[in-house]
């Protein structure tokens, strides 16, 4: 149980296009999932929180007009990048956390690799 | 962005022998912590956790330590084994619906 599936697994964009990334809590109903970016041979750095239902909660230094969240459904959560540059190229994982689990475990999807040209 | 020469620290073990990974916290309101086990390309995978009332955990082949006084958290893996070749992150958190932050990071390198 407590499967969390990320689509799509890798993307190539164009500088200058948006990119949408999807993030499905497949088992379980997530009432807050989590958006993480991370570089090469560094640490996962959050990015926002989501909880459905309401507007996500942006880390400091994350502009929350370039990365829109969209959780619009317990099972369900969005990450748009939008006008993407070279320099959003990383490694976005997103998590989600159990209204019904332990409350306090993440459980982490697999991943998506994103390449702005 | 990215750092350019970031280097994960590493820990080489001879497979068999026992591994201990260490993670120091700084945040003294954390009250739950959590070992992610990553392997290259894929998501973080829960190992084991443990709550602020606790120093000791133990799963299967794993045991968490904790260490309020100091602010200290390790990860035993007993018998390593190649596929425990990863990168292990503690991560912590003030508890409750509180966002979790992750640590730097180790590369466990397990020799055959």
């Amino acid at each position: 149980g407590a499967v969390v599936s990320q689509h799509p697994s890798w993307v190539i964009c164009k500088s200058g296009t948006s990119v949408k990334i999807e993030c499905r809590s497949l088992d379980f109903q997530a009432t807050t999932m989590f958006w993480y970016r991370q570089f090469p041979k560094q640490s996962l750095m959050l990015m926002a929180t989501s909880n459905e239902g309401s507007k996500a909660t942006y880390e400091q230094g994350v502009e929350k007009d370039k990365f829109l969240i969209n959780h619009a459904s317990l099972t369900l959560s969005t990450l748009t990048v939008t006008s993407a540059h070279p320099e959003d190229s990383s490694f976005y994982i997103c998590s989600a956390r159990s209204s019904h689990l332990n409350t306090d475990t993440q459980y982490f999807g697999p991943g998506t690799r994103l390449t702005v040209l | 962005g990215e750092s350019v020469g970031l280097h994960l620290p590493t820990l080489s073990v001879q497979e068999g022998d026992n591994s201990i990974i260490n993670c120091a916290y700084s945040n003294s309101a954390s009250d739950y912590f959590i070992w992610y086990k990553q392997e290259s390309g894929k998501g973080p995978q829960f190992i084991i956790d443990i709550r602020s009332n606790m120093d000791k955990r133990q799963g299967q082949r794993v045991t968490v330590l904790l260490n309020k006084t100091v602010k200290h958290l390790s990860l035993q893996i007993a018998a390593t084994q190649p596929g425990d070749s990863a990168v292990y992150f503690c991560a912590e958190s003030a508890g409750g619906y509180q966002k979790v932050t992750f640590g730097t990071g180790t590369k466990l390198q397990v020799i055959p």
